[in-house]
């Protein structure tokens, strides 16, 4: 059974520039969460989706926003990038019979904004 | 405000012994705690998890601990070996919340010495 899947593994970007993060879920999952890490903050969550729609937020500002499409796979996008949004972003999926309130992460998305 | 702390940010133990990796949280809401191992460039995985209705749960090699009074929670892997060198993450989950809402620590460097 494949895993988590995110892509692109690695992105730079420059400031003010948008981004699009990619992430599939393990087949059968219908909640998908995005989490950043950074060194300082650990992880935090950023918002969770379920059935295409948006079941939780973190405290993050509007550019950072995302969607879930009817196949369970989501995207992230932030726009207007800063260079405090590098970090490592990583999606988890939930649900199925492996155990409701287990997570399951994908290896993340590391971004660097310059 | 850093609800959930693992204030220890590194640990050695030698292989064989004990490791315990100690968490601390604030929110009196939190009713579910899972232990994510990470490794680095891959994302966290699904360790352990309690309930708040349990003081302990085994699996393995792996016993958390939850004191509710106390707001702590531990984790101790017995005996160690060199595999378990990693980053543990704590995480706590709120009554009524979605599951995937995770609020996660710092982290604990764990170093497993030959």
């Amino acid at each position: 059974k494949a895993g988590v899947t995110q892509t692109p593994r690695y992105l730079i970007k420059t400031r003010g520039q948008q981004v699009t993060l990619s992430c599939s879920p393990i087949s059968g999952h219908r909640s998908v969460s995005w989490y950043q890490q950074t060194p300082g903050q650990g992880l935090q969550f950023l918002f969770e989706y379920f059935s295409e729609t948006q079941r939780n937020k973190g405290n993050f500002p509007g550019r950072f926003s995302g969607r879930q499409f009817s196949n369970s796979r989501s995207e992230m996008n932030v726009s207007t990038l800063e260079l405090g949004d590098s970090a490592l972003y990583l999606c988890a999926s939930r649900g199925g019979l492996s155990g409701w309130n287990e997570q399951y992460f994908g290896p993340g998305t590391r971004l660097t904004v310059t | 405000d850093q609800q959930v702390k693992q204030n220890s940010p590194s640990l050695s133990v030698q292989e064989g012994r004990i490791s315990i990796l100690n968490c601390d949280y604030t929110n009196s809401m939190f009713d579910y705690f899972l232990w994510y191992k990470k490794y680095p460039a891959e994302g966290p995985t699904f360790l352990i998890s309690i309930s708040s209705i349990k003081d302990k749960n085994e699996d393995g090699r792996f016993t958390v601990f939850l004191n509710k009074s106390a707001k702590h929670l531990s984790l101790h892997i017995v005996p160690s070996q060199p595999g378990d060198s990693a980053v543990y993450f704590c995480a706590a989950s709120e009554v009524g919340g979605t599951a995937s809402k995770l609020t996660f620590g710092t982290g604990t460097r764990l170093q497993v010495t030959l």
